[in-house]
């Protein structure tokens, strides 16, 4: 079974605190995603990763770096919080040649 | 650039009531078809993919979609709901072989609420 754990089920964190949100796949995936889910507006992607060290901008970027040092691991970092970074934030995995994504239990961060 | 529509924000059914819920898409090709659900508290779980041939497909948990592609729809169904298939459902669609096929565009959900 593949296993995506995100390190934070919930996070309290005070405006301008830069934060790390960690996902850690054990499938040797290739490809691994952040997203952040808001009530009505679904899940919007934020960036992915299809190797060690490289990223590419989803379509929400602004405010977010990322950083993937080794295959299993995909961090996401706000570099300074902001309150309309509160949100539910979901990373997934993808192994090459496949389309299904798995997805992480996610984390709740509030930023207050 | 593909989009996801899901008309139903939320849905009320009665358990051992039929369900349908509704999802249109915006490609100019055939893209690849998911649905996913996630349970309160949970990540997302994938039900039922479509990439070609038989249009109606089946999943995980007694769920089914069918590929209109006059419509450009992608239901899903199920016969008989169950009390813990209240959750939220997300139609995602994904563009085939143009290098950024492993990208996926969501809809915004079906809160499904189940009652007794």
């Amino acid at each position: 079974d593949v296993k995506v754990t995100q390190s934070s089920r919930y996070l309290v964190k005070r405006t301008g605190e830069k934060v790390f949100l960690e996902c850690v796949q054990d499938m040797d995936h290739e490809n691994m995603f952040w997203y952040r889910q808001d009530p009505g507006l679904g899940l919007r992607l934020i960036y992915f990763s299809y190797d060690v060290k490289m990223k590419e901008k989803g379509d929400i970027p602004e405010g977010y770096s990322v950083s993937r040092e080794k295959k299993e691991r995909f961090s996401l970092i706000l570099e300074s919080a902001s309150t309309n970074q509160t949100s539910m934030y979901l990373c997934a995995s993808l192994g090459f040649n496949s389309y299904e994504q798995y997805f992480g239990p996610g984390t709740r961060l509030t930023v207050t | 650039a593909q989009s996801v529509t899901q008309p139903d924000i939320h849905i009320t059914v009665s358990e051992g009531a039929s369900l349908e819920l509704r999802c249109n898409y915006s490609y100019g090709a055939t893209p690849y078809l998911f649905w996913y659900v996630q349970s309160p508290g949970q990540g997302l779980q994938l039900l039922l993919k479509y990439f070609s041939g038989d249009t109606l497909v089946q999943g995980i948990k007694g769920f089914e979609a069918e590929f209109k592609r006059s419509q450009s729809s992608f239901n899903l169904r199920k016969p008989s709901v169950h009390w813990s298939d209240a959750a939220e459902y997300f139609c995602a669609v994904g563009a085939p072989n143009t290098g950024t096929a492993s990208k996926l565009t969501f809809g915004t959900g079906t809160r499904l609420q189940v009652t007794l």
